[in-house]
């Protein structure tokens, strides 16, 4: 039940795309695709972004976007703004009805 | 509109106990897995446990384990914590969360405090 690792920040100018990742281990990304992705702003309650790898639940902007590769998952922002500022944090289901956070990365827009 | 609502948080010493509740609303609560995740101050977000629509199987992570109980109550569309032993690197936010597909968690709570400090 280690964290899944993700950079620490991230930045970009708006307009711009971006990517986190968020690398895990054969006995947690790389074994399913149950990877979402949450964006929680300061004082708030985390929102669901990306499920099941690369689904957007609605509502949802399409500028948001999520992939997998082996043990490692990214998040993609296209045409960064002002409002994506924010930490995000990648999950993955481990197995055993049991999931694991990642470390968290901070989006800074220039 | 589905709310979910925590409630119990609070100030309580080392190897003291407390009782989180969620009331959950705007969805029929038995028909969805619900997990409670917490976050330390200044701190990512870790899951600490989840229950099965019927409560028959429950799940801790590692840390908690012994310690912590998961329950609801489906009749009164309740969710709920059982700490006990508490430490202080249990202080945190403390969110219950409505988990869909994969293990996602689309509907959270607005979180409630516990800190365990002398």
């Amino acid at each position: 039940q280690s964290a899944l690792t993700q950079p620490a920040s991230v930045s970009g100018s708006p307009g711009q795309s971006i990517t986190i990742s968020c690398t895990g281990t054969s006995s947690d990304v790389g074994s399913y695709n149950f990877v979402s992705w949450y964006q929680q702003h300061p004082g708030k309650a985390p929102k669901l972004m990306i499920y099941e790898g690369s689904k957007r639940p609605s509502g949802v902007s399409n500028r948001f976007s999520g992939s997998k590769s082996g043990n490692t998952a990214s998040l993609t922002i296209s045409g960064l703004q002002a409002e994506d500022e924010a930490d995000y944090y990648c999950c993955s289901y481990a197995g055993s009805s049991t999931y694991v956070f990642g470390t968290g990365t901070k989006v800074t827009v220039l | 509109e589905v709310q979910l609502v925590e409630s119990g948080g609070g100030l309580v010493q080392p190897g003291g106990s407390l009782r989180l509740s969620c009331a959950a609303s705007g969805f029929t609560f038995g028909s969805y897995l619900m997990s409670w995740v917490r976050q330390a101050p200044g701190k990512g977000l870790e899951w600490v446990a989840n229950i099965k629509q019927d409560g028959s199987e429950k799940y801790y992570v590692d840390s908690v384990k012994g310690r912590f109980t998961i329950s609801r109550d489906n009749a009164k569309n309740s969710l709920y914590l059982q700490m006990n032993s508490l430490r202080a690197e249990d202080t945190a936010v403390y969110y219950c969360a409505r988990t869909g597909g994969g293990y996602s968690n689309g509907y959270w709570g607005q979180g409630t405090l516990v800190t365990v400090s002398s």
